[in-house]
């Protein structure tokens, strides 16, 4: 069974920064892309960023472009989003997601998803 | 456009059809996946592709596209139905990806 354990969120100041992981288990992480989706509070599901399988590219959504920096451990089987310069729009739940097809490119179809950890940028 | 766009709100009869539609440019080059999202839960696969259901999603659920428009057709629908649904589909340049803004559904 594939499972996506996210961690790493937590309060931080307007400009600080934040690591989050998102542990995969049940799956060779490294055949498929993997994306992260954020939602804020009463909000709907927001794009953010997304890797292929072996981490040669990497993709953001224009409100994280610059500020957050998507990477992956294929060897710890684990995904990370480094969030910096972080903005009160940032205050969000972030999921990572797994793309559904063992390709490495498919970063839309998202199988499985963690439960999320919260990231709330507040002062 | 760079975005999709969907009702904010729907509601069926149980046992009822119910169509939950998405629109968007970018759906005429690339098929859109649906996600049911319940309260305090991570959303869940429904519908990928051209009409694809992932193992364990009732086939009551069904999906199509005509044009800059996807639709998500739940076809008797359940209690269990009454959730939040999202379509997602690449942007025009094919690498990133963008959500619709969700539909409530209501299942009366």
């Amino acid at each position: 069974e594939v499972q996506l354990l996210e961690s790493g969120g937590g309060r931080v100041l307007p400009g600080g920064s934040l690591k989050l992981s998102c542990a995969a288990s049940g799956l060779t992480l490294s055949r498929y892309a993997m994306t992260w989706v954020r939602q804020a509070p009463g909000k709907g599901l927001e794009w953010v960023s997304a890797i292929s399988g072996n981490g040669d590219r990497t993709f953001y959504a224009d409100p994280v472009k610059g500020r957050f920096t998507i990477s992956r451990d294929n060897s710890k089987n684990t995904l990370y989003l480094q969030m910096t310069s972080l903005r009160a729009e940032d205050t969000a739940l972030y999921y990572c997601a797994k793309g559904l097809y063992p390709s490495g490119t498919e970063w839309d179809y998202l199988d499985n998803w963690g439960q999320g950890t919260l990231v709330t940028v507040s002062s | 456009s760079s975005e999709l766009t969907q009702d904010p709100a729907v509601s069926v009869a149980l046992g009822q059809t119910v169509k939950i539609t998405c629109q968007g440019d970018s759906l005429t080059s690339f098929y859109p996946s649906w996600y049911q999202q319940r309260p305090g839960q991570a959303p869940i696969l429904v519908i990928f592709g051209k009409n694809n259901r992932p193992l364990g999603i009732p086939d009551r659920f069904s999906g199509s596209s005509s044009g800059t428009t996807s639709s998500l057709t739940i076809t008797g629908a359940q209690a269990e139905d009454e959730a939040d649904y999202y379509c997602n589909s690449r942007d025009s340049s094919g690498q990133r990806v963008m959500f619709g803004g969700g539909t409530r559904l209501t299942v009366l």
